[in-house]
């Protein structure tokens, strides 16, 4: 079973300046695959980056980076030079042998000009 | 643009209706899902068709019946739903490789209101 944590429900971030969305995760599984999803109010689910727990890096995707510390089960998103855009739910997930995602309850974050 | 889409966006049905939710991706994948999700919620597995075969049903009631009839399109049929089945229904395809790489590419989702 996973279970996947992230207590934020809201952060609010100043456009330009970066921000930290906290996620921990709790696996029985010794290979394992963290997800970061947007969700705008529009509804769609939108696949940010993936980190796999064997990866020696932590993952990069343009403003995206997922901070990933196994020991402390921890893999957290950072957004650089937040933009107004980038205000939405965001959804931390994993995934291990079987093809299930679990996701935590999300934060929502807001971008203020 | 995403490369799997939904028909249609928004859905008002009455609690005796039967209407059907649509779901086309053109990625490849083998693997596709539907998920039910309530507002401020994460979303909730309903069923996981592999290869068009269904694998996973997640206890779902019978008002909700999953079709895939080819690899490329997943259909859910709805029938006599109640007011508390009004969400947001996403669907979501991947590779269907099986392992915890395998990334999940969602629709833009179907607003369903059951009067």
């Amino acid at each position: 079973a996973q279970k996947i944590t992230q207590t934020q429900p809201g952060m609010f971030v100043q456009e330009k300046e970066a921000v930290t969305l906290d996620c921990t995760y709790d696996t029985s599984d010794p290979s394992y695959g963290l997800f970061w999803y947007k969700q705008p109010s529009s509804g769609e689910m939108i696949f940010l980056i993936y980190q796999g727990s064997y990866d020696q890096q932590n993952a990069t995707e343009g403003r995206y980076s997922l901070n990933f510390q196994k020991a402390r089960k921890s893999a957290n998103l950072v957004i650089s030079a937040s933009q107004l855009g980038d205000s939405a739910m965001y959804f931390c997930a994993s995934s291990g042998s079987a093809r299930q995602l679990t996701f935590g309850s999300g934060t929502q974050l807001t971008v203020l000009p | 643009d995403t490369e799997v889409t939904q028909t249609p966006k928004h859905l008002v049905m009455g609690m005796t209706n039967k209407k059907s939710l649509k779901c086309e991706q053109h990625m490849g994948h083998r693997a596709m899902y539907w998920y039910k999700q309530k507002a401020k919620k994460p979303p909730e597995l309903m069923f996981v068709y592999s290869y068009e075969k269904l694998s996973i049903n997640e206890s779902v009631p019978s008002r909700f019946s999953p079709e895939c009839p080819n690899s490329s399109l997943l259909n859910l049929h709805l029938h006599a739903l109640q007011p508390e089945d009004s969400a947001l229904y996403l669907c979501a395809s991947s590779s269907g490789v099986g392992t915890a790489k395998d990334t999940q590419y969602f629709g833009p989702g179907t607003r369903l209101t059951v009067l």
